[in-house]
């Protein structure tokens, strides 16, 4: 069975920083490509990053590009976020996706980070 | 960036009638490589998206056959041929021909009238 769990969220200052892990079973990770999805509160999806499968190239959204970092560890099956000069409007829930084909086929549940004072 | 724009946002529908989902795209979806990437996702109340439809028209394995998507170019349309009750939520269509960035229509909520 397909799984990725999310973890690393909180609540965290602006200005601050934050590790999301992303860690997948049930497939070989070293074989896809993945990505970071975010949903702000009551708002639709927007995607954040992609890695390919071998972490040969990252992608970013123009929001997050200078800011956040994509990285992966084959040998672990995680897949990482680091968030640093995080702003009020980086508070969402993220999700870490599966790419096959096209981005999405499998999702995590999504974890909440929240940037406040 | 390509904009996704979807209609209508908000879609009422009695159960066991038919609901259409319209997604229009600000260029035409068409690779290089010849294959059209649009992607229909429904996300149901407090969990996370799942992929319904692939390449326009492909469903995922387990997505009920009432569900079809169709289209070409920039235009593009989810069906469901008989809404259930399991059906409420949201539906977001998204490109990843153009990419980066991938881009999400603003999402159309379905409810039971």
């Amino acid at each position: 069975e397909v799984q990725l769990v999310e973890s690393g969220g909180g609540l965290v200052q602006p200005g601050g920083s934050l590790r999301l892990s992303c860690v997948v079973s049930g497939f070989t990770f070293s074989s896809y490509h993945m990505h970071w999805v975010r949903q702000a509160p009551g708002q639709g999806l927007a995607w954040v990053s992609r890695i390919e499968n071998d972490g040969s190239s990252l992608t970013y959204a123009d929001s997050v590009k200078g800011r956040f970092t994509i990285s992966r560890d084959n040998a672990k099956n995680t897949m990482y976020l680091q968030m640093n000069s995080l702003r009020a409007d980086d508070t969402a829930v993220y999700y870490c996706a599966r790419d096959n084909i096209s981005p999405g086929d499998f999702w995590g549940q999504g974890i909440l980070v929240t940037v406040s004072s | 960036d390509i904009v996704m724009t979807q209609s209508p946002l908000s879609l009422p529908v009695t159960l066991g009638q038919p609901a259409s989902i319209s997604c229009r795209s600000s260029q035409s979806l068409v690779h290089s490589n010849g294959n059209t990437y649009l992607n229909w996702f429904q996300q149901r109340p407090g969990q996370s998206p799942r992929r319904l439809i692939y390449n326009v028209f492909n469903r995922e394995s387990g997505v009920p056959d009432r569900f079809s998507g169709s289209g070409s170019g920039t235009d593009f349309t989810l069906k469901i041929s008989r809404v259930e009750a399991e059906d409420v939520g949201v539906y977001y269509c998204m490109q990843s021909t153009h990419w980066p960035p991938y881009t999400f229509g603003q999402g159309s909520k379905l409810e039971i009238k």
